[in-house]
Order: C-alpha cells, then sequence, then structure tokens
C-alpha cells in the first residue's frame, strides 16, 4: 500500500535551517509529483512547493521561494525540503503529499506531518 | 493569485441532514483543475474529489462535487457522526495553487 513517511521536524531558531524528509513506497516514486503542504496551528492549509517526477522542474510559493528548496533522491525513494533562513512564521505542520497526475495533482496520498517550530 | 472563498464557515447539522459548501474562485478554474478535501483533529487532509467531479478511492457516494468556472460545490447527503470535520477546495491550475479556508462541518 502507498506510504508516506515523514521525519526531520523540530524546534529550530529564527534564521536557522532545518532539512525535512518524506519517505515513499508502495508505488513508483519517479512517475509521480510531489508536493509539501504546510499547516499553521488552528489555521488552513498553504501550499508551500512541488516537484516534477522528472525532477526537472520545481515551484514554490512566494512566501519561501529563495529560501526552501525541494529535492528528491529517486534511488532511495525520498523526498525532502530543505528550509534555510527561518522565520517565525514558517512555524507550521508539514506535509508531504503524492500529487496524483501531472495533468491533474490532486494530492491523494499524505504524510503524518512533522511540526517545525521557529522560535528563539 | 486565485483566492478561493468557501461558504459558511461553519455548518452545525444533524445527522442524516444534507450539508452544502460552496467554493468560489476569484477567477475562472477549469473543473478538472480543483479538488476537495477533508479533513479531522490530528490528521493529515484526505482527498474527498478531484478533475471533473472524481470521486477519491474509498469516498462513499453521499459525497458528491460539481460546479465550473468560479462556482463550486461539495455536497454531502445524509450526514453521518464521521462526517464532522474541515472540509477545504484547493485549485491547482495556477500557481500559487492555493487552498479555501475551510468550512467546518459540526454533527
Amino acid at each position: 500500500q502507498v506510504q508516506l513517511v515523514q521525519s526531520g521536524g523540530g524546534l529550530v531558531s529564527p534564521g536557522g535551517s532545518l532539512r525535512l524528509s518524506c519517505a515513499v513506497s508502495g508505488f513508483t516514486f519517479s512517475d509521480y509529483f510531489m508536493a509539501w503542504i504546510r499547516q499553521a496551528p488552528g489555521k488552513g492549509l498553504e501550499w508551500v512547493s512541488f516537484i516534477s517526477h522528472e525532477n526537472d522542474y520545481a515551484d514554490y510559493s512566494d512566501s519561501v521561494k529563495g529560501r526552501f528548496t525541494i529535492s528528491r533522491d529517486v534511488a532511495n525513494n525520498s523526498l525532502f525540503l530543505q528550509m534555510n533562513s527561518l522565520r517565525v512564521d514558517d512555524s507550521a505542520v508539514y506535509y508531504c503529499a503524492r500529487c496524483k497526475g501531472a495533468v491533474t495533482p490532486a494530492l491523494d496520498y499524505w504524510g503524518q506531518g512533522a511540526l517545525v517550530t521557529v522560535s528563539s | 493569485e486565485v483566492v478561493l472563498t468557501q461558504s459558511p464557515g461553519t455548518l452545525s447539522l444533524s445527522p442524516g441532514e444534507r450539508a452544502t459548501i460552496s467554493c468560489r474562485a476569484s477567477q475562472s478554474v477549469r473543473s478538472p483543475y480543483l479538488a476537495w478535501y477533508q479533513q479531522k483533529p490530528g490528521q493529515p487532509p484526505r482527498l474527498l474529489f478531484y478533475g471533473d467531479s472524481n470521486r477519491a478511492s474509498g469516498i462513499p457516494d453521499r459525497f458528491s462535487g460539481r460546479g465550473s468556472g468560479t462556482d463550486f460545490t461539495l455536497t454531502i447527503s445524509r450526514l453521518e457522526p464521521e462526517d464532522s470535520a474541515v472540509y477545504y477546495c484547493q485549485q491547482y491550475v495556477y500557481s500559487p495553487w492555493t487552498f479555501g479556508q475551510g468550512t467546518k462541518v459540526q454533527i
């Protein structure tokens, strides 16, 4: 069955860095776009980034562009989000998610979430 | 940025009743590029509908989605207690992908 298992959340000081990981199984990783979505405490969902299945295109929300980098390791079936220059308002639960298709990239499978807290 | 506005913010209904949630887009969104999700407390969202009102795997047929252009609707007929959740619409035709602010359904 499809599984997305996340790791890497935690507490970091403003200006610090953190790397989130998402280990996937149960499907051919290289066939699917992947995405990161975040949710601040008590708030709604916010798209962060997606990456193409062939690792040749990525897009970011304006709020993280230039600070966050999405990447994937096909050999190890893993998705990553490198987060630099973290700010207090980056505090959220971060979810990795699989995009159902390149044409209709609805998010059909999600990781369990990783809490990132940016605080001094 | 495409703004998705959901209404109402909260719905309080009884088991067996019908819930209707609206999602209005600030500009036209072709229906293949809109999805609906359900999120229960402490859980990740769950895909309900995508594309041209395609029901996701395992979603019961009392959930239905329709709409086009700027107006979309999620309907839950015959509410059951486990339908208590927050429901979100999302568009993925324009960057940035955006979500509605959510509608809380209380049963």
